[in-house]
């Protein structure tokens, strides 16, 4: 199973919306609504930030936000805040039944 | 407050085993699916494996299918994962992680990590 695709880079300035792509087969997110993204800081564990492409757990920031579209899946951080310079990661479910990452993103507020 | 604590972490010479554990608090553990995931240093995230909240269905990455074992004692609120014929680039911080109660695969609690070093 390969990794999803995701740009090894994102950047932007307080206040902007930044969008980070994950781009998949149609044995993965192409084929199922499974998509979630998890939020890395440097020395701590993931968070999960969306899930089922684009539901939000309790208590994540409504400036989060989820979609898709074909093969490719897309997050969508609006009014950028210093405390969202993460590592960005989607997955997705296969139809392998095993769970697929993509390679990261890393997001630079500037 | 769930929590995942994950150890048996440490320093092994290539084609030599480990068992990672992940104890489990803060929720009723026989009624969750579990998960492992990687992360080599400085590199993303894979999965690994997942095992069912009975146990009876058993997933694995094909990195790992055949050297890697993964169970779960629900008595003990434990999570296993046996590793046989370890190789250098099985080298990461092993994280354990809760699969949100019906769904696919979304994590939705993670430990902080053992770490695991292959070397000689």
């Amino acid at each position: 199973q390969s990794a999803l695709t995701q740009p090894a880079s994102v950047s932007g300035s307080p206040g902007q919306s930044i969008t980070i792509s994950c781009t998949g087969t149609s044995s993965d997110v192409g084929g199922y609504n499974y998509v979630s993204w998890y939020q890395q800081h440097p020395g701590k564990a993931p968070k999960l930030m969306i899930y089922d492409v684009s539901k939000r757990p309790s208590g994540v920031s409504n400036r989060f936000s989820g979609s898709k579209s074909g093969n490719t899946a897309s997050l969508t951080i609006s009014g950028l805040q210093a405390e969202d310079e993460a590592d960005y990661y989607c997955t997705s479910y296969t139809s392998s039944s095993t769970l697929v990452f993509g390679g990261g993103t890393k997001l630079t507020v500037l | 407050e769930v929590q995942l604590l994950e150890s048996g972490g440490g320093l092994v010479q290539p084609g030599g085993s480990l068992r990672l554990s992940c104890a489990a608090s803060g929720f009723t553990v026989n009624s969750y699916a579990m998960s492992w995931v990687r992360q080599a240093p400085g590199k993303g995230l894979e999965w690994v494996s997942a095992i069912s909240a009975s146990g009876v269905n058993i997933y694995y990455a094909d990195s790992v299918k055949g050297r890697f074992t993964i169970s779960r004692d629900n008595s003990k609120n434990t999570l296993y994962m046996q590793m046989n014929s370890l190789r250098a680039e099985d080298t990461a911080l092993y994280y354990c992680a809760r699969v949100q109660s019906g769904s696919y695969y979304v994590l939705d609690s993670w430990g902080q990590g053992t770490l695991v070093t292959v070397s000689s």
